[in-house]
């Protein structure tokens, strides 16, 4: 049974464009999310986080968007760029925990 | 500071040997991570552990050992190994926020 799912497996988004990715999750007791990014034969790097308390988060370009009663997260990435295409997997884990359970991944591609 | 490092990048190994994976990292973290990357099915946990001298399942444990050495080395040991063992291995540890993943290593196994 998969807790977070990461629907689209590819993107494709013009440079210059808003770039959304989709995550779903379905274990209430989940209660931080993040979003990594990973290029090919690397490690994946975090990239933003969100707590439950928020519904927003803001890191330059990249924003997290929660909504708890729907069990969904998105990043929004604006504008897009060339470099930004990567495989990018959400992740989430429960209060006082330290597993953090991933989803499946969505490969974004930035078209110039 | 080499952040998270992992041996070997690239193992061949036949069915029924056994090896060991290892994790150092140098930023005094206390949580350690083992994950496998397979096509479809995005990283999942094999084992954990919070802090030295503890270690707990993940979502995929079986067929896998682990070994919190000491605060820097979390090591991943196949005891015998399998196809289905075929996979890209990646380490972490965490900072309070997010994680910081190894480079990975590449294990096929026939």
């Amino acid at each position: 049974d998969q807790q977070v799912k990461q629907n689209s497996p590819s993107l494709s988004v013009q440079e210059g464009r808003i770039s959304i990715l989709n995550c779903d999750y379905t274990n209430s007791m989940f209660d931080y999310f993040l979003w990594y990014k990973k290029y090919p034969a690397e490690g994946p790097t975090f990239l933003i986080s969100i707590s439950s308390i928020k519904d927003k988060n803001e890191d330059g370009r990249f924003t997290v968007f929660l909504n708890k009663s729907a069990k969904h997260l998105s990043l929004h990435i604006v504008p897009s760029q060339p470099g930004d295409s990567a495989v990018y997997f959400c992740a989430a884990s429960g209060s006082g925990t330290y597993k953090y359970i991933f989803g499946t991944g969505t490969r974004l591609k930035v078209l110039a | 500071n080499a952040g998270v490092t992992q041996t070997p990048k690239f193992q061949v190994l036949k069915t029924g040997q056994s090896m060991t994976l290892q994790c150092a990292q140098d930023m005094n973290h206390n949580s350690m991570y083992w994950y496998r990357q397979d096509p479809g099915m995005g990283l999942r946990l094999i084992y954990y552990s919070a802090s030295e001298g503890t270690t707990d399942k993940g979502e995929v444990p079986n067929g896998y050992n682990v070994s919190r050495l000491n605060k820097r080395e979390f090591s991943l040991r196949l005891e015998s190994a399998a196809p289905s063992q075929t996979s890209v291995y990646f380490c972490a540890s965490s900072v309070p926020i997010g994680s910081i993943f190894g480079p990975g290593t590449r294990l096929l196994v026939l």
